[in-house]
């Protein structure tokens, strides 16, 4: 539970959708979350889905979670430039374990 | 309630001193997490309490760190003899148990610390 591996940088237009990818370790997590830093700040949850499931819809955030490939996408549809933050990801093998996080630069 | 507090949010310490941070969870959340995070990278796990009981330590926390919940409220996290690698963001969470995993835990903002 300790390698979620995330890409590091993502750059996109205002009004485009972002995809920002992970991928966890382990298949008994139950849990799979979605946390977002701004700067100097801590951590926000935005998002989770429970792993029974595929995706998870939530206004402009939609989840999707392969459990074969262990794979988790965060999409953030009409990405507006107050997204610009680090966006990651955490599964929970008893605690959270956190991935690097992506960057999200959102240009105008 | 008014989430969790951390204090103090900045602390610069010359190399070698003790310095102590400060978190108040959720009133009613019994979990409460210490997390460090430098830059670039996520938050990793230190350690964390259920009430009052340090149920488990990362081998992150030598022994020059040590955590208390005395009364199951707030936690203090105390760094003997600092070090220039001991810079970093220092994060405290909690969460109720009997929620499950599904609300995840609530960060405060995190006590900046830099040693020089």
């Amino acid at each position: 539970g300790e390698d979620v591996e995330q890409s590091l940088f993502l750059s996109v237009r205002e009004g485009d959708s972002s995809v920002i990818n992970c991928t966890y370790t382990d298949s008994s997590s139950t849990y799979l979350y979605w946390y977002k830093q701004e700067p100097g700040a801590g951590l926000q949850l935005l998002t989770y889905i429970f792993s029974n499931m595929d995706m998870k819809q939530d206004q402009r955030l939609t989840v999707l979670l392969n459990k074969k490939d262990k794979h988790l996408s965060l999409r953030i549809a009409d990405t507006q430039t107050g997204d610009s933050a680090i966006y990651f990801c955490a599964e929970i093998l008893g605690r959270l374990y956190f991935g690097r996080g992506t960057q999200l630069t959102v240009w105008p | 309630d008014t989430g969790v507090s951390q204090d103090p949010r900045h602390k610069i310490t010359k190399r070698g001193q003790n310095v102590t941070f400060r978190c108040d969870p959720i009133s009613e959340h019994n979990r409460l997490y210490w997390y460090r995070q430098t830059l670039g990278q996520g938050p990793e796990f230190l350690t964390y309490f259920q009430n009052e009981a340090q149920l488990e330590k990362s081998r992150l926390l030598s022994d020059r760190f040590s955590a208390e919940r005395p009364k199951g409220s707030f936690s203090t996290l105390e760094i003997q003899r600092t070090e220039q690698g001991d810079s970093a963001m220092y994060l405290c969470a909690s969460s109720l148990s009997s929620q499950g995993g599904g609300y995840g835990y609530t960060f405060g903002s995190g006590t900046r610390l830099t040693v020089v």
